[in-house]
């Protein structure tokens, strides 16, 4: 069956730590992938994603996103984080031999205390 | 742009009766749009994907007769929950993708169900 799997349920870590959220997949065939966000009381935007190119991706405010081919993994990054970035982190993975439907991670919450 | 809204954002019904949901692509056409459910706590699990002019297709374990999808329009589908009960009580999410974009999903702000 497909899945994704986020390790972390929850994160709690201080300001200007760095922060490291794990994602793996679990199906081979050419993939897109993807990191969300959901802000406290907002709803899903998009962090970064990954179609082909550069395994190292750049999204909004300071992610970053490495695609290892070899580890069905795509790990999210942040160097430095701040109390803002306190969210819900989902991955999600795009199986184009599915019919492009996005099959999402359990989520991860990141607290960042001040 | 790529604005996705979905109303209501908050509904609370009695048992036995339908709600129905909207989700509109404000400014944008979508061929496609899915339908997503979230439990507290849980990830968004995918119901069914919308497809405009045509029936959508249901996820497995997904009753297609209880969610009726409907996506009459480019830029509309709804999600009608026939005969709600409690446990149909749950935060549900769609998301529309450009038609000539790059595949990224644009999500609305939710719709809070709550059957009594």
């Amino acid at each position: 069956a497909q899945s994704v799997s986020q390790h972390n349920h929850h994160v709690i870590l201080s300001e200007a730590a760095s922060l490291e959220l794990g994602c793996n997949y679990s199906y081979g065939g050419t993939v897109n992938l993807f990191w969300y966000v959901q802000y406290p009381g907002q709803h899903l935007q998009l962090l970064l994603k990954y179609f082909s190119g550069d395994p190292l991706v750049k999204g909004i405010k300071g992610f970053e996103a490495e695609f290892i081919k070899s580890k069905f993994s795509f790990n999210l990054r942040k160097p430095s984080v701040q109390w803002s970035d306190t969210a819900e982190y989902f991955c999600a993975v795009n199986r184009r031999a599915a019919g492009n439907k996005l099959t999402f991670g359990g989520g991860t919450r990141v607290l960042v205390k001040p | 742009g790529a604005v996705v809204s979905q109303h209501p954002s908050w509904v609370i019904c009695k048992s036995g009766t339908s709600v129905k949901i909207e989700c509109r692509s404000l400014d944008f056409q979508a061929t496609t749009m899915f339908w997503y459910r979230q439990f507290p706590k849980q990830s968004l699990m995918l119901m069914a994907t919308s497809n405009e002019g045509s029936k959508a297709t249901y996820e497995q374990g997904v009753e297609k007769d209880k969610f009726l999808i409907n996506h009459a329009s480019l830029t509309l589908s709804t999600l009608t929950v026939t005969s709600a009960h409690p446990e149909d009580s749950s935060f549900y999410i769609c998301s529309a993708r450009k038609n000539l974009g790059t595949g990224e999903l644009f999500f609305g702000e939710g719709s809070r169900l709550t059957v009594l």
